[in-house]
């Protein structure tokens, strides 16, 4: 059974850094391209960041592009969401997602969810 | 960057009504279009990709159509557990995922 834990949120003041961490299982994670996709609390959902199987190919939305750093340790089955200069905007439920694509490769969604955690940006 | 747009943004039905929502794409993005359902407090559900292909597991009262710009996702009978809002995302320019804002479906 594929399992995505997400962990690392909390309160945390405007301009610090917080690093999150997703837990994953069930599945050969090295096999498969993850995802974040945060959702501020009533909002709707915001693609944030994508990781590469080997980390080769990484992608960053416009609205944390310099601030947040995406990485992976395929070793410990764990997607990482390193975030710095944090703003009130930031503020948001953080989901991970398992890339998966359908048996003919060309239609790609996200078939697994962790439960997220809420990252709080106030002071 | 590819636009989502959806509609209505809201909308009350009963149980057992059909449940048309909309999706408008800023640009064609063929049949690259997923619907994703969620409940308050819970992470998305994956209904359908590719615009009109079922996910496993999911009820066959859920239904997709639609390819280029504008597609529907339908829900033929409403049950209780319907009650949910509802998302749109584009995947035709992978990985950027965008998502559209969402119609939220209750209780009339």
């Amino acid at each position: 059974e594929v399992q995505l834990v997400e962990s690392g949120g909390g309160l945390v003041q405007p301009g610090r850094s917080l690093r999150l961490s997703c837990a994953a299982s069930g599945f050969t994670f090295d096999d498969y391209a993850m995802h974040w996709v945060r959702q501020a609390p009533g909002k709707g959902l915001e693609w944030v960041s994508s990781i590469s199987w080997n980390s080769g190919t990484i992608y960053y939305a416009d609205s944390v592009k310099g601030r947040f750093t995406i990485s992976r340790d395929n070793a410990k089955n764990t997607l990482y969401l390193q975030m710095s200069s944090l703003r009130a905007e930031d503020t948001a439920f953080y989901y991970c997602a398992k890339a998966s694509a359908d048996g003919t490769g060309f239609y790609y969604f996200f078939a697994y969810w962790g439960p997220g955690t809420l990252v709080t940006v106030s002071s | 960057d590819i636009q989502m747009t959806q509609s209505p943004s809201s909308l009350s039905a009963s149980v057992g009504d059909r449940v048309t929502i909309t999706c408008r794409a800023s640009q064609s993005i063929s049949s690259y279009l997923n619907w994703y359902q969620q409940k308050p407090g819970k992470a998305p559900k994956l209904l359908i990709y590719g615009a009109s292909s079922l996910q496993s597991g999911v009820p066959s009262r859920f239904s997709g159509s639609g390819s280029g710009t504008d597609f529907t996702l339908t829900i033929s009978s409403l049950q209780s557990e319907d009650f949910a809002t509802y998302y749109c995302q584009q995947s035709y320019r992978t990985p950027r995922l965008t998502f559209g804002p969402g119609t939220k479906v209750d209780i009339k």
